[in-house]
C-alpha cells in the first residue's frame, strides 16, 4: 500500500511558468512533510518542509501548501528554470525517534524548456 | 565541510552473492540512513544507525543489515543477491536523525545484480 502518493510521474514547463507537484496522505500520524530535488547521478537535496500547524510555506520560488483535512500537500515552483529540471520527491514523517515512519512519493520528473 | 561519501559508486555481482557498500558521513553527524532506490518502487527507507545502534528499520527482508562503527562511519551489507535487489543504495546522515527529514545524501553507489 503506497502511503505517500505522488503525482504527476512528469511534468514539462516552459521557462517562467508555474511547476506544480502534488502528494497524498494516508496516515494522519504523519507530522512533518519535507521534499527533496535531485539531479541526475546526485543523490536527494532537502528543499523545503512544512508541518501540518501551517497552511503554507514559502522560501525564495518554493512554497508548499498543505491542506489538512484532505490530507494533501503540494509543491509550487514560481518562475520555473531550466536549471530546475530534476526529479522532485515529496516525503512524509511521524514523529518519534525510535519508530518512526519515513515515506517517500515516487517523484516527479521535472523539465523545464526554454 | 566535506559531504557524504559513499563506496563503491558502481559495482556488478551476481545472484547468490553478498555485498558491502559504505558511507562516510558528514562530520559531526551520529545518523546514518540506508535507502533503495529503483524506478519502479522510488525511494524507500532501509533503516537507520544513531550513535552505533540501529535506531528504526523499514520494510525489508533480513538480507538486508548494516552497521554503524565508532567514527559513525556505516556500512550495508545484502546477502544472497537477488536480481530485484539491482538499485541506487543511498545513504544520507543527520545531525539529528532521519525522522527529522533534515538529510543529506550521498550520491549513492549503484549495484547491478545479473
Amino acid at each position: 500500500q503506497q502511503q505517500v502518493k505522488q503525482s504527476p510521474q512528469s511534468l514539462i514547463v516552459q521557462k517562467g511558468g508555474i511547476s506544480i507537484i502534488n502528494c497524498a496522505y494516508e496516515n494522519t500520524a504523519f507530522d512533518y512533510f519535507p521534499w527533496y530535488q535531485q539531479f541526475p547521478g546526485k543523490g536527494p537535496a532537502l528543499l523545503i518542509a512544512i508541518r501540518p500547524d501551517v497552511s503554507e510555506k514559502k522560501e525564495g520560488r518554493f512554497t508548499i501548501s498543505f491542506n489538512k483535512s484532505a490530507k494533501q500537500f503540494s509543491l509550487h515552483i514560481m518562475d520555473s528554470q531550466p536549471g530546475d529540471s530534476a526529479t522532485y520527491f515529496c516525503a512524509a514523517i511521524s514523529s518519534g525517534a525510535g519508530s518512526y515512519q519515513l515515506t517517500f512519493g515516487k517523484g516527479t520528473k521535472l523539465s523545464v524548456i526554454p | 565541510k566535506a559531504g557524504v561519501t559513499q563506496t563503491p559508486r558502481y559495482l556488478i555481482k551476481t545472484r547468490g552473492q553478498q555485498v558491502t557498500l559504505s558511507c562516510s558521513p558528514i562530520s559531526g553527524h551520529r545518523s546514518v540512513s540506508w535507502y533503495q532506490q529503483t524506478p519502479g518502487q522510488g525511494l524507500q527507507f532501509l533503516f537507520e544507525y544513531f550513535s552505533e545502534t540501529q535506531r528504526n528499520k523499514g520494510n525489508f527482508p533480513g538480507r538486508f543489515s548494516g552497521r554503524q562503527f565508532s567514527n559513525s562511519r556505516s556500512e550495508m551489507n545484502v546477502s544472497t543477491l537477488e536480481l530485484g535487489d539491482s538499485a541506487l543504495y543511498l545513504c544520507a546522515s543527520s545531525f539529528s536523525g532521519a525522522n527529522t527529514g533534515e538529510l543529506f545524501f550521498g550520491e549513492g553507489s549503484r549495484l547491478t545484480v545479473l
